[in-house]
């Protein structure tokens, strides 16, 4: 089954608003991820936060993680037609040897920023 | 981008035929993953490799096989496909702990196989 699970899987927005995207998982881990794919593209990484932490910014966005309910949200502000894509959280599981890097991802978040 | 080439980049097999989908990266980067993204499952991995000839299952391993002679090659194959193994395949790479306890991975443009 899927580590992360993404919330809601499509979003439909006008530029300007702000789009909330949220995620939760399973197990304990070592960083959450967020990546971006455009359609036909691979996925582009935009944030990581560490276990450690419970907010963190770049630009427009604003991620926050709490594990003690396993969950994430992406924040991206000011939306931009330029911001429609799929948006996946990404779980780095905590142990070493074999799990680690196994990055486990989502199903995704489909953003649609109208014009 | 990161220096990550995935060839094919499109592909159409017939069912029951061995496929190889090739990984190159230029980045000297540690770990190589292979993934398959398919409608209403996101990514799913199926193999990683964490060194030269190091490797472990994913997720979604059986019916497919890898290899990694060389740090920069990381190879998928489909020993005998199936229209289940329709998909589209990233590969990825990550520098891994020894750099860094928290790194990001960088993905491959993807390769689009269709069994048929």
């Amino acid at each position: 089954s899927q580590q992360g699970e993404e919330d809601p899987q499509a979003l439909s927005i006008q530029e300007g608003e702000n789009a909330t995207m949220n995620c939760s998982y399973k197990t304990s881990i070592n960083n959450l991820q967020w990546y971006r794919q455009n359609s036909g593209r691979g996925l582009v990484h935009l944030i990581l936060i560490r276990s450690n932490e419970r907010e963190k910014h770049s630009g427009r966005l604003r991620v926050t993680l709490d594990t003690s309910k396993k969950s994430s949200s992406l924040l991206i502000t000011a939306s931009r037609a330029a911001d429609t894509a799929s948006y996946f959280c990404a779980t780095d599981p905590l142990g070493g040897g074999t799990s680690y890097g196994k990055l486990t991802f989502g199903q995704g978040t489909i953003l649609t920023v109208h014009p | 981008d990161a220096g990550i080439t995935q060839s094919p980049r499109h592909k159409v097999t017939e069912t029951g035929t061995p496929v190889t989908l090739r990984c190159h990266q230029t980045e000297n980067h540690r770990y190589m993953y292979w993934y398959r993204q398919d409608p209403g499952h996101g990514l799913r991995l199926i193999h990683y490799s964490y060194g030269v000839k190091d490797t472990d299952k994913g997720e979604v391993s059986d019916g497919y096989s890898v290899s990694r002679s060389k740090t920069e090659d990381f190879l998928l194959t489909l020993e005998s496909a199936t229209s289940s193994q329709t998909s589209v395949y990233f590969c990825a790479i990550s520098p891994g702990r020894q750099v860094s306890l928290n790194t990001e991975a960088f993905f491959g443009q993807g390769t689009r196989l269709t069994v048929v």
